[in-house]
């Protein structure tokens, strides 16, 4: 049932550590996204896919590396863990140009 | 460059009383224009949008947003508010002349509803 699924809904790790968030969207929409909540609860975005094809690309650091195997998914790499990368990752999917449906989100925490 | 702006960080209001969330956006053309709402440790939910046609657009819940195009706001509205309403909300624009276009979000404002 779920549109926009993401795993694992909680991640606890260590600095220097490498980590992987996935998600998947069953809404047939040809693009996806991640954003990045932080503390103060501004959403930034970061990457945007359209059908596995990378279209949007932030100022993020190269830690950073996302994948996309086929449009239904979109999974976010993360090198070299560091504590300012501590917040949480919203996937996203749009089709066309309509709104965005979000997952659940990521809780990142780098200890 | 596109932005949105939401001018208060926090507003209060009396259950029963009508709410308005302020939101003006900058676009080079044509605005999409959303709001979405956040509870505690949840993703974002649609509310509404605003493509084309009525000014007035009626969502989810109740609520609803005007569009502006001459003060570039889309303020979201409603006219009874209920404690359930409490969360984070935030106001989004995008730019549809744009190629490879992203929605950007204000900085959320975060409602709260007393008894």
């Amino acid at each position: 049932d779920t549109a926009v699924s993401q795993t694992p809904k909680y991640l606890v790790t260590q600095m220097g550590n490498d980590k992987s968030i996935k998600c998947e969207q069953n809404l047939g929409h040809d693009t996806m996204y991640w954003y990045k909540q932080d503390s103060k609860k501004f959403l930034k975005i970061m990457f945007s896919y359209n059908n596995k094809e990378l279209i949007i690309n932030e100022t993020v650091p190269n830690r950073f590396s996302p994948k996309s195997p086929d449009k239904a998914h979109l999974n976010l790499h993360i090198n070299s863990l560091e504590l300012g990368d501590s917040a949480v990752y919203f996937c996203a999917s749009s089709q066309g140009s309509g709104g965005y449906t979000f997952g659940s989100g990521t809780r990142l925490t780098v200890v | 460059a596109q932005s949105v702006a939401q001018p208060e960080d926090q507003v209060n209001v009396a259950e029963g009383n009508p709410l308005t969330v302020k939101c003006t956006y900058s676009v080079s053309g044509n605005p999409y224009l959303f709001w979405y709402v956040q509870y505690p440790n949840r993703g974002l939910q649609f509310l509404l949008k605003y493509i084309t046609g009525d000014n007035l657009v009626k969502g989810s819940y109740g609520f609803e947003a005007e569009f502006n195009k001459s003060q570039t706001s889309f303020h979201l509205k409603k006219p009874s508010a209920l404690v359930s309403d409490s969360a984070l909300y935030f106001c989004a624009v995008r730019d549809i002349t744009s190629s490879a276009s992203k929605i950007i979000f204000g900085s959320g404002t975060r409602l709260s509803i007393r008894p």
